[in-house]
């Protein structure tokens, strides 16, 4: 159980086109869910948090207009690059949590590798 | 702030080897430290976690002690199988749904 999957899992693009990347939680609802960057050799590092419904939150230095997240269901989230640039090649990994309340469970896809040329 | 230390590099050992990874943490308070690890092409599953000071958390072998005089959460297994080849992260939760992750270590098994 709790599985997440992520599509897709790897995509390239031209600089200048915008991408999306989808990630759903298979067997459980989601209410909130998570999108992390991870660069080569480095940690992961939150970008924001989506709740079912409602608008995401975005970590400090991270720009909402390039990175437009919407959960509009409770198994599926979408994160659309707009006009991505090379800068933007990374990998993208969504992790999603079931419930309310804090809790510090949360279960991860298996990333989206963008490789912007 | 809150952050997790991983030591760099990867580690590469062979079958029925002693594995030791080491975690460091900074933070407020005492948080809920974790190991997860990621398998090829797979999401980060949550391998063990420890809530409070001096709990040990264990599965699949693996062990991690939350030690916070060192504000350490060494990762070890006794004796590692080519299976266990992964990518291994510390990570530590610091509430409002916020986890903050290591670096990884690439672990490498050789038969």
């Amino acid at each position: 159980g709790a599985v997440v999957s992520q599509h897709p899992s790897w995509v390239i693009c031209k600089s200048g086109t915008s991408v999306k990347i989808e990630c759903r939680s298979l067997d459980f609802q989601a209410t909130t869910m998570f999108w992390y960057r991870q660069f080569p050799k480095q940690s992961l590092m939150l970008m924001a948090t989506s709740n079912e419904g409602s608008k995401a939150t975005y970590e400090q230095g991270v720009e909402k207009d390039k990175f437009l997240i919407n959960h509009a269901s409770l198994t599926l989230s979408t994160l659309t690059v707009t006009s991505a640039h090379p800068e933007d090649s990374s990998f993208y990994i969504c992790s999603a949590r079931a419930g309310k309340g804090d809790t510090d469970t949360q279960y991860f896809g298996p990333g989206t590798r963008l490789t912007v040329l | 702030g809150n952050s997790v230390t991983q030591m760099e590099g990867p580690v590469t050992l062979s079958e029925e080897a002693f594995l030791t990874i080491n975690c460091t943490y900074t933070a407020t308070g005492y948080p809920s430290l974790f190991w997860y690890v990621q398998y090829p092409g797979e999401g980060l599953q949550l391998l063990l976690k420890a809530t409070k000071a001096d709990d040990k958390g264990s599965n699949k072998g693996f062990e991690a002690t939350y030690r916070k005089e060192t504000t350490s959460f060494h990762l070890e297994k006794g004796s590692v199988q080519v299976s266990d080849s992964a990518v291994y992260f510390c990570a530590l939760y610091y509430g409002n749904n916020r986890l903050a992750f290591g670096k990884g270590n690439q672990v490498v098994v050789i038969p």
